[in-house]
């Protein structure tokens, strides 16, 4: 099956500081790829669409400029958190669409991002 | 408005006894369904899915759901649970306006295991 990996599995970072999250599709080629976040005890909640090649479609409410995605190649889509800040803790998931057939999307293990 | 529904927040089962999760949706259209499994800091697994076709889904782990038109329901079944069944599970929907491409998940069930 369709396997997605993301890096790094887990961050601790200062506030203020910037992080950089990694989202691969390993044995497949995605030109769209989507991003996920997760508060604890709660649902996923979609943050953006990547597309390869262009800019990315946030949902409403997420900021562009404070979550910076780049799907910059066919397999690879990097998401930042900017100054990041202790309530942007969560846990970030990715997933990537099999451009066939159903357009099903495989996810990802997730990041779990601390801002201390 | 589109939305996916797990009307049940925790559900406590003993352990060998079946279990039923909920999850209804409201679309206009009939959208893809899944359902996921999460342990506690893990990732999400893939448990089955419906696309179109038979109506009652296997899945894997012994699972099992049935798509039920009628009643805009998709809930998993297993007819006996084991202490490992323990996680979260989270029923979600591919929308079929904007061609299946978003995943809405709905809040969650988490599933307690008792001996």
């Amino acid at each position: 099956g369709a396997v997605v990996s993301q890096h790094p599995s887990w961050v601790i970072c200062k506030s203020g500081t910037s992080v950089k999250i990694e989202c691969r599709s390993l044995d497949f080629q995605a030109t769209t790829m989507f991003w996920y976040r997760q508060f604890p005890k709660q649902s996923l909640m979609l943050m953006a669409t990547s597309n390869e090649g262009s800019k990315a479609t946030y949902e409403q409410g997420v900021e562009k400029d404070k979550f910076l995605i780049n799907h910059a190649s066919l397999t690879l889509s990097t998401l930042t958190v900017t100054s990041a800040h202790p309530e942007d803790s969560s846990f970030y998931i990715c997933s990537a669409r099999v451009p066939t057939g159903y357009n099903e999307q495989f996810f990802g293990p997730g990041t779990r991002l601390t801002v201390l | 408005a589109q939305s996916v529904t797990q009307p049940d927040i925790h559900i406590t089962v003993s352990e060998g006894a079946s279990l039923e999760l909920r999850c209804n949706y409201s679309y206009g259209a009939t959208p893809y369904l899944f359902w996921y499994v999460q342990s506690p800091g893990q990732g999400l697994q893939l448990l089955l899915k419906y696309f179109s076709g038979d109506t009652l889904v296997q899945g894997i782990k012994g699972f099992e759901a049935e798509f039920k038109r009628s009643q805009s329901s998709f809930n998993l079944r297993k007819p006996s649970v084991h202490w490992s069944d323990a996680a979260e599970y989270f029923c979600a929907v591919a929308s079929p306006l904007g061609g299946y491409q978003k995943v809405t998940f709905g809040t969650g069930t988490k599933l307690q295991v008792i001996p």
